[in-house]
Formats: structure tokens, sequence, C-alpha cells
């Protein structure tokens, strides 16, 4: 079982729609990132969420962080074939001291022309 | 450019095999994880490193050792491969322990144990 869930596992839409990608989970953490993998390469950085709450934009992606910070949401507007990619959740607990963080199994956006 | 390389890209290896995938960056970072990436399952941590000189088991640690000798290096050890060890590997650092800061991942080993 994964600490964070995400879902849909599969999303394919046509470009100029709307999406959004869900990210849950049961334990509260301290802060939530987003990443973006595409095939043969490794995940790169979106966007850190820290606050209960928080909104935050990176152009046609919105990402939000849940008031009790256990679920995020990252939304995208008018989708692009560029946005085509894996979509990884990763969140850092408040329990662990070590701080290491736990990725969901990911989210797969397929954006056709 | 400034990142982590790993090496080799991509591996055939025959069970009970020895194997070191190699991890190095030249950001300076404190911190360094090795994940393994598996369909349906994401990533999932096998060991990581706080600072030169420690490290510590993660979520899958069993068939595979670590070392962190100094600040820019993080070999991951398969002793004797096994099939199950099919995967894909991906090396990762952060700035400091916590990874508030994001996380720098390299590029991956795909390696096939046959």
């Amino acid at each position: 079982t994964q600490l964070l869930e995400q879902s849909p596992q599969f999303l394919s839409i046509q470009e100029g729609e709307n999406l959004t990608v869900y990210c849950n989970s049961l334990s509260v953490f301290s802060s939530l990132q987003w990443y973006r993998q595409e095939p043969g390469e490794g995940p790169v950085l979106l966007v850190t969420v820290v606050t209960g709450g928080e909104v935050k934009k990176l152009k046609r992606l919105t990402f939000q962080f849940g008031d009790a910070r256990k679920d995020s949401s990252l939304h995208i507007t008018a989708a692009q074939p560029g946005d085509t990619g894996l979509y990884l959740c990763a969140g850092l607990q408040t329990t662990d001291s070590w701080g290491k963080l736990q990725f969901g199994a990911g989210t797969q956006v397929v954006v056709t022309p | 450019i400034a990142g982590i390389t790993q090496a080799p890209t991509s591996q055939i290896l025959a069970a009970g095999r020895r194997m070191t995938l190699r991890c190095t960056q030249d950001m300076r970072h404190n911190a360094m994880y090795w994940y393994r990436q598996d369909l349906g399952l994401g990533l999932r941590l096998i060991h990581y490193s706080n600072t030169a000189g420690t490290t510590g088991k993660g979520e899958v640690p069993d068939g595979y050792s670590v070392s962190r000798a100094n600040t820019d290096d993080f070999p991951l050890t398969l002793a004797s491969a096994v099939p199950s060890q099919t995967s894909v590997y991906f090396c990762a650092s952060s700035v400091v322990q916590g990874g508030s800061y994001g996380y720098t991942f390299g590029s991956g080993t795909r390696l096939t144990v046959v």
C-alpha cells in the first residue's frame, strides 16, 4: 500500500482540455512536492508546497496543498502535448526525523494533438 | 552542466553476479539517495546518506549495500544479483537532508538480471 495514493493512474486527453491529478494520504506532511518524469529520464521538480491551503501557479499548472496537509492536487489548464509525462507527488512526513521523501506511484498523462 | 551522473546507462547481468552502480554529483549536496522504480509501485527508497560517512536503510534495502566515502560519490552494490532486482535505478541528491528544496535526479540505470 502506497503512503501517497495518486489518481487517476492514467489520463489521456486532447490538446486544449483541462485535467486534474490528485495525491492523497492519511498522513500529515510538512511539505509536498510535484515532479514530472519523461521517458528515459529522472524526475524533475516542478514545485514545493509547504503551507496548508497554499496555492502555487507555474504557467498553466496550478498546485494546491490541502488545508490539513494530507493531500494535494495538480491542475493543468489548456493542456499541450509537451505536458505529456509521468507526474509524481512526493511528501516529507512530519514524523520522519531523517527527512526522506515518500513518492506516490505516479499519474501517466498523455496529451494528444 | 551541474547535476548527477549515473553509470552505466543500462546493463544486462547474469544472476549471482556482483555489480556496482555508480553515482556522482557535482553540486556539493549533502544528502544522496538510491531509488528503484518499478511499474505500478513508483519510486521506492533503497538506501540514503544524509552526509559523507553516514548511510541508512530505506524501504527496500535487502540485497543492496552502499557507501559514502566522500560528498560526491554514492555507489550502490548488488552483492549477488537476483531477477527480482530487475528495475530502473535512480540516484538523487538534495542540498540538505529533508529534501525541502527538492531532489535532483540522475537519468537512471536500467538493470536486467537474467
